[in-house]
């Protein structure tokens, strides 16, 4: 059975820092990974999806790698904000799953001023 | 534009009361998923319908029941609520194996 697992549980850096978020899984037959964001009380807002095919995707400061391989994913937030605390998850597909997520527990990120 | 639609956003229900979450997405997406999210436990699919007219049990389906109405619309029924299933609840929508687009959640309690 997929596990996905995200180290480390909470997370807490100055403003302007980078911030490095990762994520693995056991079974590197996944077809799709994909990182989400929670605010407190609210859904999942989807941030980025990596196709298995692909080593990373960018969206403004962004950035995340897949490494199949290792069966792990890192996501970079450059210049973090005080707006950039929330939770962050990451999720995978496999295969055969019919897009079914498989979900790590999150990182729960604090940005102070 | 809308995404994911889930109503109600709030709900308190007695144990053995029954009650059907719903959920509708204007992104013509044919797969829809029902999770629900715990803490300590993460967000666990209840059931999933991979296209319009099937569904299929997820991880933890006892106690629950869906209907995939339309292309647009799944709801998730609770037949007779009990402590257990107070939970926060997620519709997502996606093409299969696209990107899944969540709701903002019913957050049920039972009493």
């Amino acid at each position: 059975k997929q596990e996905v697992t995200q180290i480390p549980a909470a997370l807490s850096v100055p403003e302007g820092e980078n911030l490095v978020l990762n994520c693995s899984f056991t079974d590197s037959a996944i077809y799709n990974l994909q990182w989400f964001r929670q605010d407190p009380g609210k859904g999942l807002t989807s941030l980025l999806l990596i196709q298995s095919s692909q080593r990373e995707q960018t969206s403004g400061r962004l950035n995340a790698s897949l490494d199949k391989s290792s069966g792990r994913s890192t996501l970079y937030i450059a210049a973090s904000q005080p707006g950039d605390s929330a939770t962050y998850l990451c999720a995978v597909t496999t295969t055969d799953s019919w897009g079914k997520l498989q979900f790590g527990a999150g990182t729960q990120v604090v940005v102070t001023p | 534009n809308a995404g994911v639609t889930q109503t109600p956003k709030f709900q308190v229900l007695k144990t053995g009361q029954s009650m059907t979450l719903q959920c509708a997405q204007d992104m013509n997406h044919n797969s829809m998923y029902w999770y629900r999210q715990d803490p300590g436990m993460g967000l666990r699919l209840i059931y999933y319908s991979a296209s319009e007219g099937t569904t299929d049990k997820g991880e933890v389906p006892n106690g629950y029941n869906v209907s995939r109405l339309n292309k647009r619309e799944f709801s998730l029924r609770l037949e007779s609520a009990a402590p257990s299933q107070t939970s926060v609840y997620f519709c997502a929508s996606s093409q299969v194996q696209g990107e899944a687009f969540f709701g903002q959640g019913t957050r049920l309690t039972v009493v």
